[in-house]
């Protein structure tokens, strides 16, 4: 258990959808990475959020946002779902390297 | 901007025996961290080994250890003794400071280790 619990694992939806990935990062760290990895892909950043502000903006659609809410826990929210949004998603928190969770495996179907 | 890139998409190395995975790296910074990280087919990405900039010697973990070249922006990493549970990709790492006090991570595109029985 890398201590970055991130839910679901698996989710499966319909194009056009929205949906709401959750982090919660290692107990102490304050930031929250979220980035996408489509099917053997590199991983794209997408947002970075620290202790509740948004401090970096990668690759990130308009039809995506996130946020971070005091309890540090993070959410991305995927809207007006497309096939090609299909992907496993990552959080990571930082200390004194990444530490990841396990990914929010989506299926845009 | 700094860039991570690994000119490596696939390699190959024979059970038992070692290979080194190439990674450049551009940055006019002097003070930042390096990583290896490795995501077998369950995907979870783990980190490897990390080396510090300001540090002249190679970092070493058990099997893993780095050839880090600071000069010459290069940061290999060299597994020995190669097992079939080394089967993965490997993504190298560039992470600075912002000046915000956080930091910025750079990802490579990643290599893919395939161990031979």
């Amino acid at each position: 258990d890398s201590g970055v619990t991130q839910t679901p694992k698996h989710l499966i939806t319909a194009t056009g959808q929205r949906v709401t990935l959750r982090c919660s990062p290692r107990s102490g760290d304050l930031s929250v990475y979220w980035y996408q990895q489509s099917l053997d892909q590199g991983l794209q950043f997408l947002i970075h959020y620290y202790n509740g502000e948004e401090r970096a903006k990668g690759n990130i659609l308009e039809r995506f946002s996130a946020q971070q809410f005091p309890d540090l826990h993070s959410e991305l929210n995927l809207s007006s779902l497309e096939l090609g949004d299909s992907a496993l998603y990552f959080c990571a928190s930082s200390g004194r390297g990444y530490t990841f969770g396990s990914g929010t495996r989506l299926t845009v179907v | 901007a700094q860039t991570v890139t690994q000119s490596q998409p696939e390699m190959s190395v024979q059970e038992a025996e070692t290979v080194t995975l190439s990674c450049t790296y551009d940055t006019s910074e002097s003070d930042y961290y390096l990583f290896w990280y490795k995501q077998p087919p369950s995907r979870q990405m783990i980190l490897v080994i990390r080396q510090e900039a300001y540090k002249q010697q190679n970092a070493t973990e058990n099997r893993f250890s780095v050839n880090f070249q600071k000069a010459a922006k290069s940061f290999s990493l060299k597994i020995s003794d190669s097992q079939l549970g080394d089967a993965a990709m490997y993504f190298c790492a560039y992470r600075r400071m912002t000046s915000g006090g956080t930091y910025k991570y750079i990802f490579g595109t990643g290599t893919r280790l395939k161990v031979l029985a």
